[in-house]
């Protein structure tokens, strides 16, 4: 089956410092995968995905993620991180079920000012 | 304005009771989900639907049915409410394979 796994539950990062956020797969075939960002009381935002091609992905608000093949992982990252980044994270696989997500159970990030 | 809405946005609800959840998309996307959201466990798929008129089983369908009557709509019911469906129910849409999924703003459903 086709599973992502977000090893930390919370990342904790001070404003203006760089962030990643962690996700390891488990997948057969070559992988669809996505990072999702929901903000409190919200639904969930698209930031990117990698499909295939170059291994570092730009998406929305200054995020990318690097596709790691032989280390089966698909980090997040930004820079410079801001107060107004601090949401859930979800990394997410494309399932063996149409084209519905297997999602990790998200990453809380809080960037202090 | 594009997007998905869902309805009711929360709702207290007997155990034992029928509910129906709603979920309508404006984009014409093929494919429609729902997904509950627990603390600790993330988002768990309960049904899909890649086009009109076929649908799913996802990884917790149990206790959940769907319908896909046309392309917009894709209601979600629970025959009979019991306390642990308590959760956030998310729809989501996408137009293929490989696409984002765009989500609705969530139900919060409370069985008593």
């Amino acid at each position: 089956a086709q599973s992502v796994a977000q090893p930390e539950d919370q990342v904790n990062v001070a404003e203006g410092n760089p962030l990643t956020v962690k996700c390891t797969y488990s997948v057969s075939g070559n992988p669809y995968l996505f990072w999702y960002v929901q903000y409190p009381n919200r639904g969930l935002q698209f930031l990117l995905k990698y499909i295939t091609g170059d291994n570092l992905v730009k998406g929305s608000y200054g995020f990318e993620a690097e596709f790691n093949k032989s280390q089966t992982s698909f980090h997040l990252k930004k820079p410079s991180a801001l107060v107004s980044d601090s949401a859930l994270y979800f990394c997410a696989v494309q399932s063996n079920s149409g084209y519905a997500l297997n999602f990790g159970k998200g990453t809380s990030l809080l960037v202090t000012p | 304005i594009a997007g998905i809405t869902q309805a009711p946005t929360s709702q207290i609800l007997a155990a034992g009771r029928r509910m129906t959840l709603r979920c309508t998309q404006d984009m014409r996307h093929n494919a429609m989900y729902w997904y509950r959201q627990d603390l600790g466990l993330g988002l768990r798929l309960i049904h899909y639907s890649n086009t009109a008129g076929t649908t799913g089983k996802g990884e917790v369908p149990d206790g959940y049915s769907v319908s896909r009557a046309n392309t917009d709509d894709f209601p979600l019911t629970l025959a009979s409410a019991v306390p642990s469906q308590t959760s956030v129910y998310f729809c989501a849409s996408s137009d293929s394979a490989g696409g984002p999924q765009y989500f609705g703003p969530g139900t919060r459903l409370t069985v008593l």
